[in-house]
């Protein structure tokens, strides 16, 4: 089955400065790549998506990047505020997430300092 | 506007004792899916039903087990709670296409304490 690596475990940044998460992804016939955000107790909130198809997608300060032949995506989070604190999860799926459910990268807790 | 509603958002029960968790959804999506997020960790897919078809994860426990009685509804029944059960659960659902799914969504979860 599909294995997802997820990097940094921790991110302290700067308020104000970038973040970046890195994902890799073990099986190629993966085609979709979300990204989800989840606060403490709360449930994950799809922030970005992205489609084999396409390789940046963007949104406001929210982009993310994928590389088909290193099989790896990033998350990258521009002008960091105190509300970006959160876990960020990747995930990825065969056939567009159809009917096999995500495979959730470990999570990264991204820490903004004041 | 809930669109996926998770009931009840905490649940006790006792070691051993069965337990219903129930799911419902109003955005009429064809696929349903049940998670399990321990503590500090990543979701984990238990199963799904793809219309009225049963997809069990190969490592799903059979002490775990899912209904879906019609379009909006769905359970997770766990026979015999164990403490290694105490978990968030989540339910999400999506729609599909031929292009791949569209519109995944979370409910808010359950968080299972076993005592």
């Amino acid at each position: 089955g599909e294995n997802v690596e997820q990097h940094p475990s921790t991110l302290s940044v700067q308020e104000g400065d970038s973040a970046v998460i890195k994902c890799t992804y073990s099986d190629s016939a993966s085609n979709y790549f979300p990204w989800y955000k989840q606060e403490l107790g709360k449930r994950p909130q799809l922030i970005i998506d992205i489609r084999s198809n396409v390789g940046e997608k963007k949104d406001q300060r929210i982009a993310v990047t994928l590389n088909k032949t290193a099989k790896h995506f990033s998350l990258h989070i521009t002008e960091t505020q105190p509300e970006d604190s959160a876990v960020y999860f990747c995930a990825a799926s065969i056939r567009g997430g159809g009917a096999d459910g995500l495979t959730f990268g470990k999570g990264t807790h991204l820490i903004i300092q004041p | 506007d809930a669109m996926v509603i998770q009931n009840p958002r905490y649940q006790v029960t006792q070691f051993g004792k069965p337990v219903t968790l129930s799911c419902s959804q109003t955005l009429n999506h064809n696929v349903m899916y049940w998670y399990q997020q321990k503590s500090s960790q990543a979701p984990k897919l238990l199963f799904h039903y793809y219309d009225k078809d049963f997809n069990n994860e190969a490592d799903t426990p059979d002490n775990f087990q899912s209904r879906r009685p019609n379009t909006s509804f769905c359970f997770l029944d766990i026979r015999s709670p164990g403490l290694g059960d105490a978990a968030m659960y989540l339910c999400a659902t999506s729609g599909l296409w031929d292009r791949g799914v569209w519109g995944y969504t979370f409910g808010s979860g359950t968080r299972l304490t076993v005592v």
